[in-house]
């Protein structure tokens, strides 16, 4: 149980386009959706904080008009880039949370690695 | 949230038990110790969390020390497939993971 899956799991895109990753919770509502980022060799910073039906929390330093998040169901997050440039390149990993305050467990999706050529 | 201190690395015997320490000092009584590990080019995958009490599961043990400012996770027989970046982390609640460095384990053959 507790699958989050993320799609595509990677991406090529030109610089200036817009690219869009899904994470769904496969047999589980999330109440919580994350949203990381990892460069090589680095680990994972945290973007975004979203809950169903509600505008995401955006960590500090992260563009919320150019990263945009939207979290439409209990079991679905999207992640978009918009106008990707190569400094975008990175692995993008999503994450959702299940339980009550305390106690609760975050399960990752397997990543999406995308690059802006 | 509190903050935690682990070794960069470590190696360990294949078969043989691995002891993955974390120094967790300032941890506050409503804080649990969540371990999780990324393996190359993957999504973290839990492993175990506790509040106070040591805690197992198929995975792994967890022994968190009386005065809870540390904490071990031990793989009880490793093998090759727990070679893996495994971060310790102190959270209260549904708030965001900091994710430190982690130690890299490496299982030798």
């Amino acid at each position: 149980g507790a699958v989050v899956s993320q799609h595509p799991s990677w991406v090529i895109c030109k610089s200036g386009t817009s690219v869009k990753i899904e994470c769904r919770s496969l047999d589980f509502q999330a109440t919580t959706m994350f949203w990381y980022r990892q460069f090589p060799k680095q680990s994972l910073m945290l973007m975004a904080t979203s809950n169903e039906g509600s505008k995401a929390t955006y960590e500090q330093g992260v563009e919320k008009d150019k990263f945009l998040i939207n979290h439409a169901s209990l079991t679905l997050s999207t992640l978009t880039v918009t106008s990707a440039h190569p400094e975008d390149s990175s692995f993008y990993i999503c994450s959702a949370a299940t339980g009550t305050s305390g106690t609760y467990e975050q399960y990752f999706g397997p990543g999406t690695r995308l690059t802006v050529t | 949230d509190a903050k935690t201190t682990q070794p960069p690395s470590m190696d360990c015997a294949e078969g043989r038990a691995a002891n993955l320490p974390c120094n967790h000092s300032t941890i506050s009584g409503n804080e649990y110790v969540y371990w999780y590990r990324q393996i190359h080019s993957q999504g973290p995958q839990y492993i175990i969390h506790g509040l106070k009490n040591n805690e197992t599961n198929e995975m792994a043990s967890l022994i968190i020390t009386e005065d809870r400012k540390s904490s071990t996770l031990i793989l009880p027989h490793a093998t090759l497939r727990d070679t893996a970046v495994y971060y310790c982390i102190v959270i209260r609640g549904a708030n965001n993971l900091f994710f430190g460095t982690g130690t890299r384990l490496t299982v030798i053959p």
